[in-house]
């Protein structure tokens, strides 16, 4: 059983369009990553988010991380096809890192 | 700087052989982390070092997986005999600190092990 679930598991856009990835648990972190891993790569650190109800913004890319530091999203504005690839969040706890199970994003030219 | 160095890309391997990764961390990293990701589990964590020195590794599905850290440069995976269901991709990582809001961990590109 995975400590964080994401969701959807898969996401498939047009180009323009915008989307939301869901992460959540039940248990509190200290804080929490998101990393973006493209095929035949690691995965590659966006973000990370340490107080409660805090919102990040990258460019078109906005983290929130939830009032209880149990669940966060990502939402992406006018989604480009360099945005596709395989999105994790990642929870810090007892100085460990708990990965999400990852959402696969494809944006389609 | 070359970023975290593993080896190799690609492993194949028929059951009952032994299999050694190799992982060479970003220079003056104190943390090193081994990860397994399958699609059934997604990313593990195995094991952790702290200045070589293995601190977590709560992660290591059974004996048959060992990891070492001889020095601040080299790190090695090893699993003794491999079976089929240890076909995954495994990373290695390292960070200056150790999951704190400032700490950023480094992927390495990761070593495709396939299991006959």
């Amino acid at each position: 059983t995975q400590l964080l679930e994401q969701s959807p598991q898969f996401l498939s856009i047009q180009e323009g369009e915008n989307l939301t990835v869901y992460c959540n648990s039940s248990s509190v972190f200290s804080s929490l990553q998101w990393y973006r891993q493209e095929p035949g790569e690691g995965p590659v650190l966006l973000v990370t988010v340490v107080t409660g109800g805090e919102v990040k913004k990258l460019k078109r890319l906005t983290f929130q991380f939830g009032d209880a530091r149990k669940d966060s999203s990502l939402h992406i504005t006018a989604a480009q096809p360099g945005d596709t690839g395989l999105y994790l969040c990642a929870g810090a706890r007892d100085y460990k890192l708990s990965f999400g199970a990852g959402t696969t994003v494809t944006v389609r030219a | 700087d070359a970023g975290v160095i593993q080896s190799p890309r690609h492993e194949v391997t028929e059951m009952g052989q032994e299999v050694t990764l190799r992982c060479k961390p970003i220079s003056g990293h104190d943390y090193l982390f081994w990860y397994r990701q399958t699609m059934m589990r997604g990313l593990e964590l195995l094991i952790y070092f702290n200045n070589n020195v293995p601190i977590d590794d709560s992660g290591m599905p059974e004996d048959r997986f060992s990891a070492k850290m001889p020095n601040a440069s080299f790190s090695t995976l090893k699993i003794q005999p491999s079976e089929p269901r240890d076909s995954a991709v495994y990373f290695c990582a390292s960070s200056l600190g150790l999951a704190r809001s400032t700490d950023t961990q480094y992927f390495g590109p990761g070593t495709r092990l396939t299991v006959l």
